[in-house]
């Protein structure tokens, strides 16, 4: 069975604060990404990655940058967290290729005060 | 601009009977469809897919059917059982677009026993 993990399932920080989120899989995924999700509004991709220290922005990007540089590990950094970005944050892996399916991990709600 | 819209946030529906959940979508691109089911709690989990040179799959009791023409897809769940209680994802991603999949903003649906 696929196996994602995410560091923290919930998580209080303060604004301003530089804040990590991790996520790590066990089945050799070449594909990572970044989503949130938003009450009316669903997944909404923030970055992926298709190979190590490799990057790509999703739809948005904007306060957040990530990191990959293990093939197993990919980390989501909001580099100074603000109130706007309370919201759960959910990792996926998928092997490769367009119509593989992508594995989630359990998320993590993060809440900015 | 949603590009895949659910516009239903919510349905309920008796035990037994059978749920129909709706999906929108505007980019024309769109090949491949695919829904997700997330319980509280849990990242989503990949239910059934269709690729757009089909209209319809079947995987027991859930069945996708693609109306391209329409720009319309539908999820149908027979019978309805009270463990699919849960909220329902469609998504959609394009050849050129790579592995990245587009959400709807999800439906919640409520079987009741």
């Amino acid at each position: 069975d696929v196996k994602v993990t995410q560091s923290s399932r919930y998580l209080v920080k303060r604004t301003g604060e530089k804040v990590f989120l991790e996520c790590v899989q066990d089945m050799d995924h070449e594909n990572m990404f970044w989503y949130r999700q938003d009450p009316g509004l669903g997944l909404r991709l923030i970055y992926f990655s298709y190979d190590v220290k490799m990057k790509e922005k999703g739809d948005i990007p904007e306060g957040y940058s990530v990191s990959r540089e293990k093939k197993e590990r990919f980390s989501l950094i909001l580099e100074s967290a603000s109130t706007n970005q309370t919201s759960m944050y959910l990792c996926a892996s998928s092997l490769g290729g367009r119509q593989e399916t992508q594995y989630f991990g359990p998320g993590t709600r993060l809440l900015v005060l | 601009d949603q590009q895949v819209k659910q516009n239903s946030p919510s349905l309920s529906v008796q035990e037994g009977r059978i749920s129909i959940l709706n999906c929108d979508y505007t980019n024309s691109m769109f090949d491949y469809f695919l829904w997700y089911k997330k319980y509280p709690a849990e990242g989503p989990t990949f239910l059934i897919s269709i690729s757009s040179i089909k209209d319809k799959n079947e995987d027991g009791r859930f069945t996708v059917f693609l109306n391209k023409s329409a720009k319309h897809l539908s999820l149908h769940i027979v019978p309805s059982q009270p463990g699919d209680s849960a909220v329902y994802f469609c998504a959609a991603s394009a050849m050129t677009a790579g592995n990245k999949l587009t959400f709807g903003g999800g439906t919640r649906v409520l079987v009741k026993p």
